[in-house]
């Protein structure tokens, strides 16, 4: 199947400052990619659909000036964690549809384990 | 809206045991349907899928069928190994091109030997 990297795994930063999370789709184009995040022993949250070349649409609940994503391209989207907070520390994870046939799966970073200190 | 519904866990066998986890969904049209699957500390892997009524999906030993007459996707392992300790999702494409999958809230599967 395809394959979708993220990175990085694991990171570990003090309140206040900024974290990158970076999700690539390695051998396809991924139109739209998805964030999500997941607390221990819980399902998966969507945070928000990122559309390449167009602003992410948010769910409702998450605070787009705190989880900033970008989609400059057909195979990279990012999500920029600002001023970081030991509330925000959890997994992190990435996920990527091709936009045809309809009913494709979708292919899944590694995750990424945010702790704010 | 559509929707996944699947049991809640943990489930807990011993190996060699039959697994069964299962999954009824709610939606609109003909979606296709999936298991997937994650392991400790990683992201979510594809199980299986099925993509019409009938089909049955199969993988690794594990096995679904598509039944629409009961809106049903129940998971199935007839011996499982302690390395299938993980937690299973079901999930649904949805109606909307574009969209993200529905997913069900995940099984805890724990195999002791």
């Amino acid at each position: 199947g395809a394959v979708v990297s993220q990175h990085p795994s694991r990171v570990i930063c003090k309140s206040g400052t900024s974290v990158k999370i970076e999700c690539r789709s390695l051998d396809f184009q991924a139109t739209t990619m998805f964030w999500y995040r997941q607390f221990p022993k819980q399902s998966l949250m969507l945070m928000a659909t990122s559309n390449e070349g167009s602003k992410a649409t948010y769910e409702q609940g998450v605070e787009k000036d705190k989880f900033l994503i970008n989609h400059a391209s057909l195979t990279l989207s990012t999500l920029t964690v600002t001023s970081a907070h030991p509330e925000d520390s959890s997994f992190y994870i990435c996920s990527a549809r091709g936009i045809l046939p309809v009913n494709t799966e979708a292919f899944f970073g590694q995750g990424t384990r945010l702790t704010v200190v | 809206g559509d929707s996944v519904t699947q049991m809640e866990g943990p489930v807990t066998l011993s190996e060699e045991a039959f697994l069964t986890i299962n999954c009824t969904y709610t939606a609109t049209g003909y979606p296709s349907l999936f298991w997937y699957v994650q392991y400790p500390g990683e992201g979510l892997q594809l199980l299986l899928k099925a993509t019409k009524a009938d089909d049955k999906g199969s993988n690794k030993g594990f096995e679904a069928t598509y039944r629409k007459e009961t809106t049903s996707f129940h998971l199935e392992k007839g011996s499982v190994q302690v390395s299938d300790s993980a937690v299973y999702f079901c999930a649904l494409t949805p109606r909307q091109a574009g969209t993200a999958l529905i997913f069900g809230k995940g099984t805890t599967l724990s195999v002791s030997s």
